[in-house]
């Protein structure tokens, strides 16, 4: 147990369906991540949250959609995805991404493994 | 932007020998983190150990070693006596230390197995 917890662990949904992945972390942290990983490739970097502003999207397409209500949770909501988005998405947090603070390790979830069908 | 290698894809071992994991990459800054990260079959990214690039002492952790060579830019992972429990996809990774919107990059991981 890391202290972030994501549902539903696994989903599967037609390319039209729309759905989303929830992130909570209970470790008190202001920044939160969702990550990609699928077979064969490097964990890839999605979305950035640092005190609930999107600072990073890297060339996501907009089939995915993020969301972050508060610092202690954040949202991935899919829709219309391509099967070739089957993968595990992964959420992290960790504490203060400013410049000058040390001690920045991120502390990642369980995964929610997505199927699009 | 950094960049990652892990050179090994997979490696074997046997239950309590020594085994090394390599991990190089590519930066032009001067103060950042580097991380392994252990992910067993369940899944979860489990931190194994930290390194801050302005420190000279290599970080230990138990069983697990660093040996971090800044000049050469490398960072490999140590794990003496090693149990069945240590398989697992294990993943080296940095971080920029002066904040921004970077994240962690990671490479694409060796898959250790510990026969027994």
């Amino acid at each position: 147990e890391t202290g972030v917890t994501q549902t539903p662990r696994h989903l599967v949904m037609g390319m039209t369906n729309k759905k989303s992945l929830k992130c909570e972390q209970h470790l008190g942290h202001n920044a939160m991540y969702w990550y990609k990983q699928s077979a064969k490739k490097p964990l890839e970097l999605m979305f950035v949250y640092s005190l609930e502003e999107r600072v990073e999207n890297n060339s996501v397409p907009s089939r995915f959609s993020p969301e972050c209500p508060n610092s202690s949770h954040l949202f991935l909501h899919l829709h219309t995805l391509q099967p070739e988005d089957s993968a595990l998405y992964l959420c992290a947090s960790s504490q203060d991404r400013n410049r000058g603070i040390s001690g920045n390790t991120i502390y990642f979830g369980e995964g929610s493994w997505l199927t699009v069908v | 932007a950094q960049t990652v290698t892990q050179s090994q894809p997979e490696m074997s071992v046997q239950e309590a020998e020594t085994v090394t994991l390599s991990c190089t990459y590519d930066t032009s800054e001067s103060n950042y983190y580097l991380f392994w990260y252990k992910q067993p079959p369940s899944r979860q990214m489990i931190l194994v150990i930290r390194q801050e690039a302005y420190k000279q002492q290599n970080a230990t952790e138990n069983r697990f070693s660093v040996n971090f060579q800044k000049a050469a830019k490398s960072f490999s992972l140590k794990i003496s006596d090693s149990q069945l429990g240590d398989t697992a996809m294990y993943f080296c990774a940095f971080m920029y230390s002066g904040g921004g919107a970077d994240g962690l990059t990671f490479g694409k991981g060796t898959h250790l197995i510990i026969q027994p």
